[in-house]
């Protein structure tokens, strides 16, 4: 069965605090994308990772791509409230989404 | 550059009647991608174009769902007729083959409600 699939479902974090939101895959997928997408809006695309042990910074976001493993990472560092959104993976094979983290961030 | 541009942006209609969704991707971006959203979710992918030809329309529900892409620009998706569960938004994005990685740009999206 195809799936990609995204733990934690719900985040709720302090701010300032660090977390890592996991996205699995169970068919090979030749790129690794991740969006942002708030409430009542479209999806915003922040990453691509194209090969194994790439790696992406954008800001307090870091993702990474194991493909050997099939696992995609998203790392928020000292998180702030203006992270507080819904996070998807999605991979190349049919274009397959995760089923999404939901962040929260508190302050 | 221009994004994504989809109209229109809500609609409200009765079941077993017709509605058709427009998109105008970002220009020079030959492939163009039709998603639908439904609450809670990801997006599901419905079709893919690479230029005007539907390469991956394999999760497009062909029994009430069409799609064309004309000349390789714009398209639209059609319903006909519609049912309850047709409530979603339906996402149309676009992205550059020769673009590192082929990066996705979504449109703000047709939010659908069948009454």
């Amino acid at each position: 069965e195809l799936k990609v699939e995204q733990n934690p479902l719900f985040l709720s974090m302090q701010e300032g605090k660090n977390y890592t939101i996991y996205c699995n895959y169970s068919t090979t997928s030749d790129r690794l994308y991740w969006y942002r997408q708030d409430p009542g809006k479209s999806l915003e695309s922040l990453f691509v990772l194209l090969s194994n042990g790439a790696v992406k910074q954008e800001g307090r976001l870091m993702a990474s791509l194991d493909t050997k493993a099939r696992l995609s990472t998203l790392h928020i560092t000292a998180a702030v409230h203006d992270l507080s959104a819904t996070y998807f993976c999605q991979g190349t094979y049919k274009y397959i989404f995760g089923t999404g983290t939901r962040l929260k961030v508190l302050a | 550059e221009a994004g994504v541009v989809q109209s229109p942006r809500y609609k409200i209609i009765e079941k077993k009647q017709p509605v058709a969704f427009w998109c105008n991707p970002i220009s020079g971006h030959n492939t163009l991608y039709w998603y639908r959203q439904n609450l809670g979710q990801g997006p599901e992918l419905l079709i893919r174009y690479e230029n005007e030809e539907a390469v991956d329309d394999s999760q497009l529900p062909k029994d009430r769902f069409s799609a064309e892409r004309l000349k390789g620009v714009d398209s639209t998706l059609k319903i006909q007729p519609a049912e309850l569960g047709d409530s979603a938004v339906y996402l149309c994005a676009s992205s550059a083959r020769q673009r590192e990685g082929r990066q996705a740009f979504f449109g703000q999206g047709t939010r659908l409600t069948v009454v």
